[in-house]
Parts: structure tokens; C-alpha cells; sequence
């Protein structure tokens, strides 16, 4: 079965400041990636997905992720923080038909002024 | 549009009644979903419809019981909860036309169990 893992459980970014958050997948074959954001209390929304092609996929609010193969990574990039973008952020990854993903943990991202 | 709706937003229920959650999607989609997401963790898979027919189980107690009656509404129907079955419960769906396989989930209904 595939899983996640997500090793940053929380990162402070300075408001403008980059942002980069891990993600590494276990997975047999070519997985489908994503990258979902939480705000309290609210559902999941997507961010960026990965099925196949260009490894560098880009998303909503400005955020772009790469996948890596060979080191089994999908990691989350931002060159920008903006207030706004504090949040809680999953990497999920599906197999097959994708009627089973999985969440990593979540990192929860703090932004500071 | 990509809106998956659920009702109620809150629900307080004690644990002897017995109430439904209601998710509803009009995005052509034929994978609907049941995610428990207790707070500070990851959502949880409980339920997978495929189809209208229910394809994933993940061994949830059978207090919990999905009925999917068409491929637009999903329902979670509940009873005789217990407090630690309290969390906020979310619906997706996935699967509209071509090679859409991403989830596209609801805003959740926060269930409380008194």
C-alpha cells in the first residue's frame, strides 16, 4: 500500500520569505501526487496535483512542486509567503484509480509579520 | 464548478440518537467519499463509493452507516456514537470525465457526541 510522509510537523516562514515543505512517498509504481491546504475548520482544498509529465507542476496561489523520482519526493514550493498562506498542508498520494489516497500528517505553516 | 456541499456545517447529538450527515455533489463525479479528520491529524478514509456501490470499507464500526441513493448525494447515517467519535467529517468526490482522479472535498460537518 503506499504512504506518506511529511517530516516537518510545523515551519515558521517571515511574511516574503521562500517556502519549501517535504514530502517523500512510498509507492510501487508512478503515484498520483497531491498537495492539499487546510484552514481551521474548513475542508481541504487542492492545490497542485502530479499524474504524470512534466515533473514540475504548477498550482493555485502561487505554489509549484516538483516531483522526484529517484528520491521518492514531491516537495511544495513558494518563492513568496504571504500572510494568507498560513495553513495546514497536506501531501496525499493515490494509487490506481485513486479511490485510495492517503494524507501524510501535515505540516503546519505559521507566518510571521 | 467544483462545489461539493455537506449539512449540516454543526451537529451536537447524544449518544443515543440517531441523526445523518448529507453530501452533495453536481460535478458529474462517480467516486464519492467518508474522511473522519480528528483534530490536528490527517483525514482518515472511512468509506469509498464507486459507482453508487460501495467499493472501500476501512473496518469502520458499523454505528457508522454510508448509503449512497444516487451518484450526486452521499449520505452517513449515525448511531449510538461515542464521545471519541466526535471530529470534523468530510465528503469528496473524484472521477468526472477524462482522467480527473483528483478529490474535491466538502467543507466537513463538525460532529459533537455528548
Amino acid at each position: 500500500a503506499q504512504s506518506v510522509t511529511q517530516p516537518d510537523i510545523h515551519i515558521t516562514v517571515s511574511e516574503g520569505a521562500s517556502l519549501e515543505l517535504r514530502c517523500n512517498y512510498s509507492y510501487g509504481a508512478t503515484p498520483y501526487l497531491f498537495w492539499y491546504v487546510q484552514s481551521p475548520g474548513q475542508g481541504l482544498q487542492l492545490l497542485l496535483k502530479y499524474f504524470s509529465g512534466d515533473t514540475l507542476v504548477q498550482g493555485i496561489k502561487g505554489f509549484e512542486a516538483e516531483f522526484k523520482r529517484s528520491q521518492s519526493s514531491f516537495n511544495l514550493r513558494k518563492p513568496s509567503v504571504h500572510w494568507s498562506d498560513a495553513a495546514e498542508y497536506f501531501c496525499a498520494v493515490g494509487a490506481g484509480n485513486n479511490n485510495d489516497m492517503r494524507f501524510g500528517a501535515g505540516t503546519r505553516l505559521t507566518v510571521k509579520p | 464548478d467544483t462545489e461539493v456541499t455537506q449539512t449540516p456545517k454543526h451537529l451536537v447529538m447524544g449518544m443515543t440518537n440517531k441523526k445523518s450527515l448529507k453530501c452533495e455533489q453536481h460535478m458529474g463525479h462517480r467516486a464519492m467519499y467518508w474522511y473522519k479528520q480528528k483534530a490536528k491529524k490527517p483525514p482518515e478514509l472511512m468509506f469509498v463509493y464507486s459507482y453508487e456501490k460501495l467499493s472501500i470499507n476501512e473496518s469502520v464500526p458499523s454505528r457508522f452507516s454510508p448509503e449512497c441513493p444516487n451518484s450526486s448525494l452521499l449520505n452517513l447515517h449515525l448511531h449510538a456514537l461515542q464521545p471519541e467519535d466526535s471530529a470534523l467529517y468530510l465528503c469528496a468526490s473524484s472521477g468526472g470525465r477524462g482522467d480527473s482522479y483528483e478529490q474535491y472535498f466538502g467543507p466537513g460537518t463538525r460532529l459533537t457526541v455528548t
